[in-house]
């Protein structure tokens, strides 16, 4: 079955940018979602298909996929962007279509 | 808005079934696929399953194959999730989403709000 990478654990100082990395098989050929969750609460779509962003989500928040390695950026980082964030695909290699989430990515904002 | 509310916690015995419906608003229910992932305490997502709610059609993720069953009420724009033969490791928040787009493998927006399934003697 398909494996998603995530570090366990981020941490950068208010204002500065954050990097979380999603690694796997060629994931450059698949649709990356991130989410947000911070505790207590559901998860919160803040990228989907790789580098678009829903509304309401500020612009901070960027994505990109090549290769093995997706990453989603969160630029200018406040207090409030301390969370967990998760990366998902879909992997369609079988005949049965399965949903992937990485392991997960605690934010701490220093 | 688009919203989807969850139903109440759950306390179940080892061996019990739990059913978690999941009552959508805000769209035409039975034009977007609905999952359900769960999240054990401390833990990460995992996926469960899919269905449609048009069709009927579901998907399960292979480790709850036998074990769980997605149904819907159309009537009442309701999805539900039935997990059988609770054990302690089932213990988790339970979590229904809809799927983003139309077609189907796209992701997850909105959740719902989460119901505790908590299993135990």
């Amino acid at each position: 079955s398909y494996v998603l990478t995530q570090p366990p654990s981020v941490s950068v100082a208010p204002g500065q940018t954050a990097r979380i990395t999603c690694g796997g098989n060629n994931i450059g050929s698949k649709s990356v979602h991130w989410y947000q969750q911070k505790p207590g609460q559901a998860p919160v779509l803040v990228v989907y298909d790789d580098s678009d962003r829903p509304s309401g989500i500020p612009e901070r928040f960027s994505g990109s996929n090549s290769g093995n390695t997706a990453t989603l950026t969160i630029s200018r980082v406040e207090a409030g962007d301390e969370a967990d964030y998760y990366c998902q695909v879909w992997d369609s290699s079988s005949d049965h279509p399965d949903v992937v989430f990485g392991g997960g990515t605690k934010l701490t904002v220093l | 808005q688009v919203q989807l509310v969850q139903s109440g916690a759950e306390v179940k015995k080892p061996g019990a079934s739990v059913k978690v419906s999941c009552k959508a608003s805000g769209y035409t229910f039975t034009s977007y696929d609905i999952n359900w992932v769960r999240q054990a305490t401390g833990q990460g997502l995992e996926w469960m399953g899919w269905m449609n709610p048009n069709s009927g059609n579901t998907g399960y993720a292979q480790k709850f194959q036998g074990r769980v069953t997605m149904t819907r009420n159309t009537s009442i724009s309701t999805a539900y999730m039935e997990l059988s033969s609770l054990r302690s490791e089932d213990t988790a928040v339970y979590y229904c989403a809809r799927v983003g787009a139309v077609a189907g493998i796209s992701w997850f927006d909105p959740w719902g709000q989460g119901t505790l399934v908590t299993v135990s003697s």
